[in-house]
């Protein structure tokens, strides 16, 4: 069965720090894969995604991710961490027309 | 353009009363997914509509029902409502006329409190 995991319900960085938010996916077929944001009481926002091409997507406010296809991993990183940045982050993916595979979320804590 | 749309933001019923939550997708789009949000489960998939049609479904009792309608806007309806049903309901809607690699536009939600 298609799952995708999210390590770390938590992350807490300091401002101007490195983020790594980790997304792995089981699945034998290379699935779309998406990472969205939310902040307190909103619904998401897509960050970026990956379909085909280039494996290092570049997204919004900075966030990039690389997909890896031998580590089924889709991490998502910034260099520089601002204090906007806290909010929950999901992982998601799709195979063909089948639904989306949400992960847990990753609350991401910005210390200043 | 404006986006996704819900309908109400907020809400508070009874436990056994029913409910229904409405969603306008962003103009042009044709698919509608809902989705069930809590804390303890996270965001689970409910069903997709496109072109009035239920696509996929995820694993809720039949008590959670959705339709849509020729201008694509889609409802979700909960039957007996139950205390596990307090939630934040979400909406998300994409083109559907290219395949998978297609991004939802999430709404920014309906939350329901069952007392």
């Amino acid at each position: 069965a298609q799952s995708v995991t999210q390590l770390g319900s938590h992350v807490s960085v300091s401002e101007g720090a490195l983020v790594l938010l980790r997304c792995n996916y089981s699945s034998s077929v290379p699935p779309y894969l998406f990472w969205y944001v939310q902040y307190p009481n909103q619904g998401l926002q897509l960050l970026l995604k990956y379909t085909t091409g280039a494996t290092l997507v570049k997204g919004i406010n900075g966030f990039e991710a690389e997909f890896k296809k031998s580590e089924t991993s889709f991490h998502l990183t910034k260099p520089s961490a601002h204090m906007s940045d806290a909010a929950e982050y999901f992982c998601a993916v799709r195979y063909n027309f089948n639904k989306f595979y949400f992960g847990s979320g990753t609350k991401l804590n910005v210390k200043p | 353009k404006a986006g996704v749309t819900q309908t109400p933001r907020y809400l508070i019923k009874t436990r056994g009363q029913q409910v229904t939550l409405s969603c306008s997708p962003i103009s042009g789009h044709r698919s509608v997914s809902w989705y069930q949000q809590t804390p303890g489960q996270g965001l689970q998939f409910l069903f997709e509509y496109f072109s009035e049609t239920q696509r996929n479904k995820g694993n809720f009792p039949g008590r959670f029902s959705g339709r849509q309608f020729s201008n694509s806007r889609s409802e979700m309806n909960v039957s007996t409502l139950e205390l596990g049903d307090s939630a934040l309901y979400l909406c998300a809607s994409s083109l559907a006329a290219s395949g998978a690699q297609e991004t939802q536009y999430f709404g920014p939600g309906t939350r329901l409190l069952v007392l």
